[in-house]
């Protein structure tokens, strides 16, 4: 079965610092990885994704991540948060085929302050 | 074009009550799913229909049903409600064109359930 582990639950930062969110994922095979995020009192919306490529991929809002193979990992990046950066972060992955649901890390609560 | 569109947006339940999530998308795509979020647990997968006419478990199926009703619409069904059951209620979809690979799945705008 696939997990996903993200490092940090909550994180606080304050406004133009640099922003790097830890994910790894357990799957031996080949896996399709995201991440989403859920502004307060939102649905979730898709920031980037990997299935195949450049290991490092650049999302909306200035979000890029990188898919590091050996190290199971997709950690997420942003050079200078704003204040509107403020949300929940989800890493997710699923199988090659892509049909099957997703599975979710438990996500990270981001606040950006002014 | 409205995207996935869920019904109710808020509900409140009492125990032993039974109920139906609805869920609908008018993308065309061929997969839909039920996800349940849960304060510090992430999403987690409660049923997925991979094309119109299947259903398979996720995660954490035990107390609902689903039913694909046509390519479009995917219901969600609480028989008997219980406490455990409190939680905000998200449908996707996905397209699922060519290999699957990559296709991202595009969420509905949630249902809050509270069961008391």
């Amino acid at each position: 079965a696939q997990s996903v582990s993200q490092h940090n639950h909550h994180v606080i930062l304050s406004e133009a610092a640099s922003l790097e969110l830890g994910c790894n994922y357990s799957y031996g095979g080949t896996v399709n990885l995201f991440w989403y995020v859920q502004y307060p009192g939102q649905h979730l919306q898709l920031l980037l994704k990997y299935f195949s490529g450049d290991p490092l991929v650049k999302g909306i809002k200035g979000f890029e991540a990188e898919f590091i193979k050996s190290k199971f990992s997709f950690n997420l990046r942003k050079p200078s948060v704003q204040w509107s950066d403020t949300a929940e972060y989800f890493c997710a992955v699923n199988s090659g085929g892509g049909a099957d649901g997703l599975t979710f890390g438990k996500g990270t609560h981001l606040i950006i302050q002014p | 074009n409205a995207g996935v569109t869920q019904t109710p947006k808020f509900q409140v339940l009492k125990t032993g009550q039974s109920m139906t999530l609805q869920c609908a998308q008018d993308m065309n795509h061929n997969s839909m799913y039920w996800y349940r979020q849960d304060p510090g647990m992430g999403l987690r997968l409660i049923y997925y229909s991979a094309s119109e006419g299947t259903t398979d478990k996720g995660e954490v199926p035990n107390g609902y049903n689903v039913s694909r009703l046509n390519k479009r619409e995917f219901s969600l069904r609480l028989e008997s409600a219980a406490p455990s059951q409190t939680s905000v209620y998200f449908c996707a979809s996905t397209p699922l064109m060519g290999s699957g690979r990559g296709n991202e799945q595009f969420f509905g705008p949630g249902t809050r359930l509270t069961v008391l």
